[in-house]
């Protein structure tokens, strides 16, 4: 089944104690990319990766960083989290190596007290 | 100021009528819009897409894009209590792999 999947799906964590949510698809997509969505603040774009060899800033890259050592895998690190950084996060992936057609994963609902 | 504005709603629709979902953006060399559909809960997923002015249909969605006037828009004819959602528009600007997404208009359809 193709899918992209994260880990964990919930997560509450203290401030400052490094943590990583992973995403893993199997569709062989070279686009990934992770949003968190907050309310009223709507979807935004963390960093994007167009495939193994390129990765870049979105929107709102700070406090985060992000590795794409394979094609199928665009972890997400949060080396010391504060609390502004609760929210949903979504990674997204593309088949066409591009923005379009984006397939988002479940989320993962994250809590930084 | 922000880039890509929704009405966040919530816009109430009769079942059977048409649900009219609207969208604006900056002038920053817009290229490609998108609409997200978001169940309460669940992830976004991709409805329509539209690259050049005028109207785009697939079944009971159209998408309508004006460039001159920076909007773009999304009608639902013949609306299902199934499509009570959240709708985000996004927009694809010139010059990186980025979307900017609105914050999205919550349409409820009234059976």
């Amino acid at each position: 089944e193709a899918q992209v999947t994260q880990n964990p799906r919930y997560l509450i964590t203290v401030t400052g104690k490094k943590l990583t949510v992973t995403c893993s698809q199997n569709m062989n997509h070279e686009y990934m990319s992770w949003y968190r969505q907050d309310p009223g603040l709507g979807l935004r774009q963390i960093y994007y990766s167009m495939n193994v060899e390129v990765t870049d800033k979105g929107d709102v890259p700070e406090g985060y960083k992000v590795s794409r050592k394979e094609k199928r895998n665009f972890p997400l690190i949060l080396e010391s989290p504060s609390p502004n950084q609760t929210s949903l996060y979504f990674c997204a992936t593309s088949p066409t190596g591009t923005v379009y057609e984006q397939y988002f994963g479940p989320g993962t609902r994250l809590t930084v007290t | 100021q922000k880039e890509v504005e929704q009405n966040s709603g919530p816009l109430s629709v009769p079942e059977g009528a048409i649900a009219s979902l609207n969208c604006t953006y900056s002038d920053r060399g817009s290229q490609s819009f998108f609409w997200y559909r978001q169940y309460s809960g669940k992830s976004p997923e991709l409805i329509m897409s539209i690259y050049s002015n005028g109207d785009k249909e697939d079944g009971r969605f159209t998408a309508q894009l004006n460039k001159a006037s920076q909007y773009v828009s999304l009608l639902i004819r013949d609306s299902q209590p199934s499509d009570s959602a959240t709708y985000l528009c996004a927009v694809k600007f010139f010059g990186n792999e980025k979307l900017t997404f609105g914050t999205g208009t919550r349409l409820t359809i009234i059976p």
